[in-house]
């Protein structure tokens, strides 16, 4: 059974902070690896992807990928109230293969 | 640009009843899937198409059936609902344009059996 673990939270931090977002995989053998960010009542955004080993930023959004310790992380720098959220970890495990499995979701809460 | 449309929004089904959730793509995308989400246990994939006219049993499949005549539509079929099927259903598709696969999904589709 290939799992994707995530810390269900909530995890808060203060406004204009760094918000860390940890997921870890089981198939060391994974391909490609997605963020998404889920408002309650609302349907996954995709906010991020990430294919090879190390960062990739996009705005305030930073994914890191680390596939020999197997694990992807996404950094929310300037945290914002709006980004208070559930945060989706999806792995596709081979290529070719096109069905994600996710993980249950981080709840992220910035205070203002 | 209207990308995946789901109907209906919300519904309440008796128990043994069957009932089709619809979904619409417009991007032109080969791939669609369907996924269930429960409190506590994430996005659970029902049934996938990665192209019309094929279909396939993702992790959750029984009590679901699935067809894809076309590109564009992928209903989603509960031929005698339970309530153990009441959950919020996505609908979600992808390109196989470069090497992600990355998904985009509906507005969901909220189902309460009794």
């Amino acid at each position: 059974q290939k799992e994707v673990e995530q810390n269900s939270g909530p995890l808060s931090v203060p406004e204009g902070a760094i918000a860390s977002l940890n997921c870890t995989y089981s198939d060391r053998g994974s391909q490609s690896f997605f963020w998404y960010r889920q408002y309650s009542g609302k349907s996954p955004e995709l906010i991020m992807s990430i294919y090879s080993n190390g960062d990739k930023e996009d705005g305030r959004f930073t994914a890191q990928l680390n596939k020999a310790s197997q694990y992807v992380s996404l950094l929310i720098r300037d945290s914002q109230p709006s980004d208070s959220a559930t945060y989706l970890c999806a792995v596709n495990w081979a290529a070719g293969r096109r069905a994600l499995t996710f993980g249950s979701g981080t709840r992220l809460q910035v205070q203002p | 640009t209207a990308g995946i449309t789901q109907a209906p929004t919300s519904q309440i089904l008796a128990a043994g009843r069957s009932m089709t959730l619809r979904c619409t793509q417009d991007m032109r995308h080969n791939a669609m899937y369907w996924y269930r989400q429960d409190l506590g246990l994430g996005l659970r994939l029902i049934h996938y198409s990665n192209t019309a006219g094929t279909t396939g049993k993702g992790e959750v499949p029984d009590g679901y059936s699935v067809s894809r005549a076309n590109t564009d539509d992928f209903p989603l079929t509960l031929a005698s609902a339970v309530p153990s099927q009441t959950s919020v259903y996505f609908c979600a598709s992808s390109s196989d344009q470069g090497a992600g696969n990355e998904q985009f999904f509906g507005p969901g589709t909220r189902l309460t059996v009794l």
